[in-house]
């Protein structure tokens, strides 16, 4: 079964440091993969997607992510945090195939940034 | 270009009781997917519409039904409410594109069971 692990649920970074959001994901097809960032009280936004073209990916905000298929990870980074990064930020696997319709969500990060 | 909304913003109901979440998809999508996002928690797939169909499901008992109408708005109603579904729901829009799957979520209905 398709899963996504995502590695420590809060992460504490000083602004201007570098942001480094693990993301792992199990997938026994070709994968598409996504980071979305929530805000409190807010939905979810797409930051960046992962659909088989380019491995490293490049999104909103400064952000980007590569995609390691022999190490099945799509980390999240960002060079310099800025303290309106400052929220949760969601992995998610679409599977593919029959399943191709939803989406697989880790548990979550807090990112919180320290002035 | 409007993007999801979702109604109402905050509900409170007691065990026992239903409740009926809307939700109004983003112009020109005609998918409408729904999850439940607990505290602390990651989203979980419940189902999704597509041209009023259930196109797929998660694992949720049918107390947790839906509806999806020919405007591609979309209801989710969930009978016998118990302590647990307590969370945050969210609506999120798509076109049907095989694979590749982009959902716009809405900013969700945060609803507590008492």
């Amino acid at each position: 079964a398709q899963s996504v692990t995502q590695l420590g649920s809060h992460v504490s970074v000083s602004e201007g440091a570098l942001v480094l959001l693990r993301c792992n994901y199990s997938s026994s097809v070709p994968p598409y993969l996504f980071w979305y960032v929530q805000y409190p009280n807010q939905g979810l936004q797409l930051l960046l997607k992962y659909t088989s073209a380019a491995t490293l990916v490049k999104g909103i905000n400064g952000f980007e992510a590569e995609f390691k298929k022999s190490e099945t990870s799509f980390h999240l980074t960002k060079p310099s945090a800025h303290m309106s990064d400052a929220a949760e930020y969601f992995c998610a696997v679409t599977p593919g195939g029959d399943s191709s319709y939803k989406l697989i969500f880790g548990s979550g990060t807090r990112l919180l940034v320290r002035p | 270009e409007t993007g999801v909304t979702q109604s109402p913003t905050h509900l409170i109901k007691t065990r026992g009781q239903q409740v009926t979440l809307r939700c109004s998809s983003q112009s020109g999508h005609n998918t409408v997917s729904w999850y439940q996002q607990a505290l602390g928690q990651g989203p979980q797939f419940i189902f999704q519409y597509y041209r009023e169909e259930e196109n797929g499901r998660g694992n949720f008992p049918p107390r947790f039904s839906g509806l999806q109408f020919p405007n591609y708005s979309s209801e989710l109603n969930v009978n016998a409410l118990e302590l647990d579904d307590s969370a945050l729901y969210l609506c999120a829009s798509s076109l049907p594109s095989g694979n590749y799957n982009e959902q716009f979520f809405g900013p969700g209905t945060r609803l507590t069971v008492l």
